[in-house]
């Protein structure tokens, strides 16, 4: 168990749908970090919060969005699905956006659209 | 941009082979450089990390040395176990932390 806590872990959904991945970072950490893993793309960044703030956006979608919470956990709503949105969404967290100790991975959620 | 390129897979191998995976990278400045590891159905793991020219990360028998001159982390594993079948990411950091940058994956197969 790595302290990152990502919900639900599974995620069918239909076409034209909207959802929400949640993600709990390790205890400690104010850094949170979301990418998208898929076959054709790889692992590619989407976007960094840090203590509630967004601090870096990557190749996310406009039909993506996130936010980190007062109590720091972090949501990432993806809206009007496409079949190519399905995929593997990862959350990681660190104690502070520092690009000398990484970052701790969640377990993913996979998202299925049919 | 920043990238990072490794060798195609998948590889495999026996138990008890040496293993190598290669990862070059494009960057500007002086990033920091990792590799992590995807075992079936998990989240990624970091595996080890350097930080600065000529340092060498190691962690569970794997090893791998930041080159500059070359820009490379080529991973490196004397003798390998099964357990030590997954997917591995070499991957730099920008150095204010913002985001980490992947190369594509490269799935190993050891097998007894």
């Amino acid at each position: 168990d790595s302290g990152v806590t990502q919900t639900p872990k599974h995620l069918i959904t239909a076409t034209g749908q909207r959802v929400t991945l949640r993600c709990s970072p390790r205890s400690g950490d104010l850094s949170v970090y979301w990418y998208q893993q898929s076959l054709d793309q790889g692992l590619q960044f989407l976007i960094q919060y840090y203590n509630g703030e967004e601090r870096a956006k990557g190749n996310i979608l406009e039909r993506f969005s996130a936010q980190q919470f007062p109590d720091l956990h972090s949501e990432l709503n993806l809206s009007s699905l496409e079949l190519g949105d399905s995929a593997l969404y990862f959350c990681a967290s660190s104690v502070v956006p520092d690009g000398e100790q990484g970052c701790t991975f969640g377990s993913g959620t996979r998202l299925t659209v049919v | 941009g920043n990238s990072v390129t490794q060798m195609e897979g998948p590889v495999t191998l026996s138990e008890e082979a040496f293993l190598t995976i290669n990862c070059t990278y494009t960057a500007t400045g002086y990033p920091s450089l990792f590799w992590y590891v995807q075992y079936p159905g998990e989240g990624l793991q970091l595996l080890l990390k350097a930080t600065k020219a000529d340092d060498k990360g190691s962690n569970k028998g794997f090893e791998a040395t930041y080159r500059k001159e070359t820009t490379s982390f080529h991973l490196e594993k004397g003798s390998v176990q099964v357990s030590d079948s997954a997917v591995y990411f070499c991957a730099l950091s920008d150095r204010d932390g913002s985001r980490l940058t992947f190369g594509e994956g490269t799935q190993l197969t050891v097998n007894p």
